[in-house]
């Protein structure tokens, strides 16, 4: 199955700032996924990204908010934009490989926004 | 609304007691997934249920497809503390993964 690192792995910013994470593949992949798990809950889509076009976005996200960037096969990242209190969560970058091992993930990257 | 229905959300027992994990949903699907995951992680791929009726086993945990491709259930036997984390299910439709509300389950030593 594939690798992913992803950075950064925490951070604390101010209200009204933005944030880039960047997820990094050790092979090529045609799609890359971005979900954000709120505190205490599961996992929700936010946006598919493919290499060449504009990611496509879930029901209730939208690029002016979670601009993503995908410069090649093995590379995207999602920013979270004029950061409030509500976008406190945990952000992960995922990659369906191959079939049979299922979809990978990163180690996610928590945001607290104060 | 979630489209997966998870029951129950929480689970605390203690080590060597048993416990089942329900996923339920009006939706017939082709295949499911179940996932662990452990605080500071992603969510890793425990197993894929594909046929109606089907029982795989993974050591100490067992999944179960419903006939009706409808609902999925974890059980697992003996638990110990290492089983602690958050167990999702979820779809694959088309190349989306759409999960289930998960379900937190504590294993006391």
């Amino acid at each position: 199955s594939a690798v992913i690192s992803q950075k950064p792995s925490r951070d604390i910013c101010q209200r009204g700032t933005s944030l880039t994470i960047q997820c990094q593949v050790d092979s090529q992949v045609t799609m890359m996924f971005w979900y954000r798990q709120q505190p205490g809950q599961s996992l929700t889509l936010i946006a598919t990204a493919n290499q060449g076009s504009e990611a496509t976005y879930e029901s209730g996200f939208v690029i002016d908010k979670f601009p993503i960037s995908r410069p090649n096969l093995t590379f995207s990242t999602l920013t979270v934009s004029n950061m409030s209190p509500e976008d406190s969560s945990i952000y992960l970058c995922s990659v369906d490989k191959e079939a049979s091992y299922g979809y990978t993930f990163g180690s996610g990257t928590r945001l607290t926004v104060v | 609304t979630q489209l997966l229905e998870q029951s129950p959300q929480f689970l605390s027992i203690q080590e060597g007691e048993n416990l089942t994990v329900y996923c339920n949903s009006s939706s017939v699907f082709s295949s499911l997934q179940w996932y662990r995951q452990e605080p500071g992680e992603g969510p890793v791929l425990l197993v894929t249920v594909v046929t109606g009726g089907e029982v795989k086993k993974l050591k100490r945990l067992t999944f179960q497809f419903g006939d009706a491709r409808k609902d999925s259930s974890l059980h697992i036997t003996a638990a110990q503390p290492g089983d602690t984390g958050l167990y999702l299910c979820a779809r694959a439709a088309g190349n989306k993964l759409t999960f289930g509300g998960g379900t937190r389950v504590l294993v006391k030593p």
